[in-house]
């Protein structure tokens, strides 16, 4: 079974929608992430977690919000979905030794 | 945003050839990451290094932490046609507040294995 899971896999919204993207982690680690990839552009950090009780923005936190509901839970939403906001988008956790982990992905196409 | 350089960004090599790639950053890094990416699948970790000067082989592919902490090499010997994906370097600078717990991350390198 994979340790880093993400729901949906694929999905595809119109522009206004709000959409959730869920992320889930059976590896016990307290660090969790939220990655957006473009082609191109590598991955960037939108919000991050060191714990249940502690949220971060990242670098293109705009439009987005989280929410970590238990240790093993982060998941990611946008309130109102633009079309720039088509992306492949990746969920992480972290051990201390900086070693991140990566679910396979969800990949939202906005119309 | 991002200050890792990672080239080349990408790379058309034949089957058995050796592969090279590199990252460089601006500032100072105390771990650098290096991961591997499939068509449709999240990047999955081949190697990490935490110590300046540090080589480690994990199989076919050899990363090294340069000694000025400020890059890092990948090489993949003999390619073979699954070695075909996206090659991302990572890493972490120094302990302040801004960094700590964070990556960066290069572009990525392509790889295209042909028989």
């Amino acid at each position: 079974d994979a340790d880093v899971t993400q729901t949906p896999r694929n999905r595809i919204t119109k522009t206004g929608k709000r959409i959730m993207l869920e992320c889930s982690q059976t590896k016990g680690h307290d660090r969790m992430y939220w990655y957006r990839q473009d082609p191109g552009l590598g991955l960037r950090l939108i919000y991050y977690s060191f714990d249940v009780k502690d949220i971060n923005k990242g670098e293109i936190s705009d439009g987005y919000s989280v929410s970590r509901q238990a240790q093993a839970k982060f998941s990611l939403s946008l309130e109102s979905a633009i079309p720039n906001q088509t992306a492949l988008y990746f969920c992480a956790t972290s051990d201390f030794g900086q070693r991140q982990f990566f679910g396979p992905g969800t990949r939202l196409t906005v119309l | 945003g991002q200050q890792l350089n990672q080239s080349p960004q990408s790379m058309f090599i034949q089957e058995g050839e050796d592969v090279s790639m590199n990252c460089t950053s601006s500032s100072i890094f105390n771990t650098w990451l290096w991961y591997k990416q499939d068509p449709g699948e999240g990047p999955v970790l081949l190697i990490a290094l935490y110590k300046a000067g540090e080589l480690t082989s994990n199989g076919r592919l050899t990363a090294q932490f340069g000694i000025t902490r400020k890059d890092s090499f990948l090489n993949i010997s003999a390619s073979i046609p699954s070695d075909v994906g996206i090659y991302f370097c990572a890493g972490q600078g120094p302990m302040t507040t801004d960094s700590w717990g964070k990556l960066q991350f290069g572009a990525g390198t392509q790889v295209v294995v042909t028989p």
